[in-house]
């Protein structure tokens, strides 16, 4: 059962910020975040393996509440390169080989 | 560099026809995995691999076969009996530590006419 991703899309000017959140109705075991530019290949961002964890890189930050089952990613002071699509990764306790689950993305689109 | 390789980038297959895409790593990662991608759908998990000779059916196996012979390698064979194959079909790979991501190869694209 796929996690579910919101919004679907977002318009940001330059500098704005905004939030991507990834819900799960099942228990969670970590929580993967992955950009993919049109026609490229999804690349890794961050992982979240504990509950109440939170991690930030650049501008980009992240955090996993394990009891309500979601993880959200924020992006501060938006950037043109920071267009593109983000999709979470779930893994679920019991899940052989670390084998992800994914959203149906959320597609970012930063103009000038 | 290490890396993924997938090919080709694009291929195109009459209806009827199995077809294999290869998939080959040289970041010495055990774990393999393949998914396919449809527009808004996301990525959905078809098989992947955690040893050599060694595979588990994902959520949409149905239609789609694997090897793993070697290490390096994880073909995916789309057969007649996949029923809607056109897709981007990306390979990915997995170091052993749990905080590690995944990394994709470049994707292929594939299209039934």
């Amino acid at each position: 059962q796929q996690p579910v991703q919101s919004p679907q899309a977002v318009i940001l000017r330059e500098g704005e910020d905004a939030v991507i959140n990834c819900s799960s109705s099942k228990a969670l075991y970590s929580v993967h975040w992955y950009r993919q530019k049109h026609g490229e290949a999804p690349v890794f961002l961050m992982i979240l393996l504990k509950g109440g964890e939170q991690k930030g890189h650049d501008k980009i930050s992240a955090s996993f509440n394990e009891k309500k089952q979601q993880s959200s990613l924020y992006l501060t002071a938006s950037q043109l390169s920071y267009s593109g699509t983000y999709f979470c990764g779930v893994m679920r306790p019991g899940a052989g080989s670390y084998q992800l689950t994914f959203g149906k993305g959320t597609k970012l689109s930063v103009i000038p | 560099d290490g890396g993924i390789t997938q090919s080709p980038k694009y291929l195109f297959r009459k209806e009827g026809q199995n077809v294999t895409l290869s998939c080959e790593q040289n970041l010495n990662h055990d774990a393999m995995y393949w998914y396919r991608q449809d527009p808004g759908q996301g990525l959905r998990l078809i098989y992947y691999s955690q040893i050599v000779n060694d595979f588990q059916k994902g959520d949409i196996a149905e239609g789609y076969s694997v090897s793993r012979e070697k290490k390096e390698s994880f073909p995916l064979t789309v057969t007649s009996a996949q029923k809607n194959p056109t897709a981007f079909y990306l390979c990915a790979t997995k170091d052993g530590p749990a905080n590690y991501g995944y990394t994709f190869g470049s994707g292929t694209r594939l299209t039934v006419v």
